[in-house]
């Protein structure tokens, strides 16, 4: 079974920190994938990666950075955390192998910001 | 843009009542058409998919049909259970080897015994 796995599942940060989110994938996939979801907005692509040392800026990248220096392994940084960055955050990961892509999810992290 | 639109819940149903839970999308070209589903306090997974018109996706008695004639794609079960609550994601995927899927914003599904 595929499996993915973030770091925390609840997190509490203040106002200005420097958060690091991270995510693992134990079956070699390729690419990986940060999403925020918040109700009535479902999920949104922050930030997407194809390959190590590859990123792509997704749909609202705006006050997030993202590190791949391992293929299983895929950060998310905010840089200073804000209020309005309060949200769950999801990781993903799917194989160039399959025309499908189908996405495997972490269980998520539930960031709260003061 | 690609988008996917889903009926807004929640959907509250009894036990053992059919479901129908609304997706239309717009995409150019033939998209891969998925729903995927989250338990509470869980991650995303796929439920079903299909990948060209009239494909019927099909999973733990859950379908969806992929219309094309009216760029739908919407969930069915003949019978739900308690175990069926949770939160249900339409989405897809743009044909031509692009990696990124485009989700709907969700309709939660509460079933009562």
């Amino acid at each position: 079974d595929v499996k993915v796995t973030q770091s925390s599942r609840y997190l509490v940060k203040r106002t200005g920190e420097k958060v690091f989110l991270e995510c693992v994938q134990d079956m070699d996939h390729e690419n990986m994938f940060w999403y925020r979801q918040d109700p009535g907005l479902g999920l949104r692509l922050i930030y997407f990666s194809y390959d190590v040392k590859m990123k792509e800026k997704g749909d609202i990248p705006e006050g997030y950075s993202v590190s791949r220096e391992k293929k299983e392994r895929f950060s998310l940084i905010l840089e200073s955390a804000s209020t309005n960055q309060t949200s769950m955050y999801l990781c993903a990961s799917s194989s160039q192998g399959t025309s499908l892509y189908e996405q495997y999810f972490g269980p998520g992290t539930r960031l709260t910001v003061t | 843009g690609n988008s996917v639109t889903q009926m807004e819940g929640p959907v509250t149903l009894s036990e053992e009542a059919f479901l129908t839970i609304n997706c239309t999308y717009t995409a150019t070209g033939y998209p891969s058409l998925f729903w995927y589903v989250q338990y509470p306090g869980e991650g995303l997974q796929l439920l079903l998919k299909a990948t060209k018109a009239d494909d019927k996706g099909s999973n733990k008695g859950f379908e969806a049909t992929y219309r094309k004639e009216t760029t739908s794609f919407h969930l069915e079960k003949g019978s739900v259970q308690v175990s069926d609550s949770a939160v249900y994601f339409c989405a897809l995927r743009a044909s031509g080897g692009y990696q990124k899927v485009t989700f709907g914003t969700g309709t939660k599904l509460q079933v009562i015994p």
